[in-house]
């Protein structure tokens, strides 16, 4: 299992500003990932971050808009940038402890308990 | 990844043995199926995930007939805890641990 701690747990911010969010993992994890819900709905899938690599991101965003950083293997930030009411949303990291290889079966990804995001 | 549809809620009672349906018509060899609980407030948690006919765990069972088009979670005598958003994510995770959520059901106990 892995524990993951986010900061902030929430935050209240003005439109045009911008707001990083960070994701801790209790130990070493290859594969990060950030998602966006927004109230009463499915996650959605922001991006993929890979320690050394540049983030992947899904259909809809962009590194200007979210830009994710992943200096080692235990961390991550998330950036909302120049943020706008529709922004407003809660942003949760996971990540998947368990490395893949042959015969191994994942699936399963461990969450943080989200940054819920206000933008007046 | 394929598509999963569920029923978008669920009512039930405390004691009762509940059921969700997840059709996954578009299912590929190499994937699993996968099911989450979600609390308010809280990011989802695994509870179960299978193949094929049936796997079994503390909390739940998971349900697969042979055409792997279609799972069912069940939960055994469910309590007001049991009150959540229960996920349906169908892929082939042996190659990808990034997992597509889709609308989910969202299952009401009461007492």
């Amino acid at each position: 299992s892995a524990v993951i701690s986010q900061k902030p747990s929430r935050d209240i911010c003005q439109r045009g500003t911008s707001l990083t969010i960070q994701c801790q993992v209790d130990s070493q994890v290859t594969m990060m990932f950030w998602y966006r819900q927004q109230p009463g709905q499915s996650l959605t899938l922001i991006a993929t971050a890979n320690q050394g690599s540049e983030a992947t991101y899904e259909s809809g965003f962009v590194i200007d808009k979210f830009p994710i950083s992943r200096p080692n293997l235990t961390f991550s930030t998330l950036t909302v940038s120049n943020m706008s009411p529709e922004d407003s949303s809660i942003y949760l990291c996971s990540v998947a402890p368990r490395s893949q290889g042959a015969g191994t079966v994942t699936g399963e990804l461990f969450f943080g308990e989200g940054s819920r995001l206000t933008v007046l | 990844l394929a598509k999963t549809t569920q029923p978008i809620s669920m009512d039930s009672y405390e004691g009762q043995e509940v059921n969700i349906t997840c059709s996954h018509n578009n299912i590929a060899t190499n994937d699993y199926i996968t099911w989450y609980q979600q609390f308010p407030s809280q990011g989802p948690r695994f509870i179960i995930q299978g193949y094929k006919t049936k796997v079994t765990n503390e909390v739940a069972s998971l349900f697969i007939p042979a055409d792997r088009k279609s799972s069912t979670l069940s939960l055994p005598r469910v309590s007001l805890s049991d009150t959540a958003v229960y996920y349906c994510l169908v892929g082939d995770f042996a190659n990808t641990d990034k997992l597509i959520f889709g609308t989910g059901t969202r299952l009401q106990v009461f007492p």
